[in-house]
């Protein structure tokens, strides 16, 4: 079964720090994996996609196919990307299987 | 665009009676619907996927009696929760896709609706 981790159930950064968001995933073959984020008081919303190779409100994401990883990154953290973050690869069923996610506090 | 509300956002309800949550994609047909659960201060764990017109296809260990989903329209999907407990009481939530490579995969989500019985 395929299976995501994100180590850091919390994490706490100073504004204008980097910011770096682990995501480790099982998966055999070629996953398609997303970010998903949920601001305070606000639903589920998609963040990024690695197929896009987009850069999200500054967060990049780059799948490292050897370390079976997909880490969040920013350079400079702003306060209003406080948030829970999920990292989310999609079975081939496309089912979208959750990490267990991260809360990101942003401090000032 | 792309839209997804949910109905009730909250609903309170005495053991043994059955609850129904509705998740309505406002503004795009969604050929496929999930339902997801919710612990406090937890991930959201996939309960099952429903595509219109057939059957919901369950989760292991989810109660599809317990559960029942109908999808019987492009744009709706209900969830009801039949002879609710208190262990039945946590936090709903839908998403909706329209699917495959055209929709970029990517899930829609509904607001939630928190489920407490007493």
């Amino acid at each position: 079964a395929q299976r995501v981790t994100q180590p850091e159930k919390l994490l706490s950064v100073f504004k204008g720090a980097p910011v770096e968001l682990k995501c480790n995933y099982s998966y055999s073959g070629s996953p398609e994996l997303f970010w998903y984020v949920q601001y305070s008081r606000q639903r589920l919303q998609l963040l990024l996609r690695h197929i896009s190779r987009e850069s999200i409100k500054g967060f990049t994401a780059d799948l490292n196919k050897g370390e079976t990883s997909f880490h969040l990154k920013k350079p400079f953290a702003q306060e209003e990307d406080s948030a829970m973050y999920y990292c989310a690869p999609l079975q081939v069923s496309q089912k979208l299987v959750f990490g267990q996610g991260t809360r990101l506090t942003i401090n000032p | 665009g792309a839209v997804v509300s949910q109905h009730p956002s909250w609903v309170i309800c005495k053991s043994g009676t059955s609850v129904k949550i509705e998740c309505r994609s406002l503004d795009f047909q969604a050929t496929t619907m999930f339902w997801y659960r919710q612990f406090p201060k937890q991930s959201l764990m996939l309960m099952a996927t429903s595509n219109e017109g057939s059957k919901a296809t369950y989760e292991q260990g989810v109660e599809k009696d317990k559960f029942l989903i109908n999808h019987a329209s492009l744009t709706l999907s209900t969830l009801t929760v039949t002879s609710a407990h208190p262990e039945d009481s946590s936090f709903y939530i839908c998403s909706a896709t329209w699917g495959g490579l055209a929709g970029g995969n990517e899930q829609f989500f509904g607001p939630g609706t928190r489920l407490t019985v007493l």
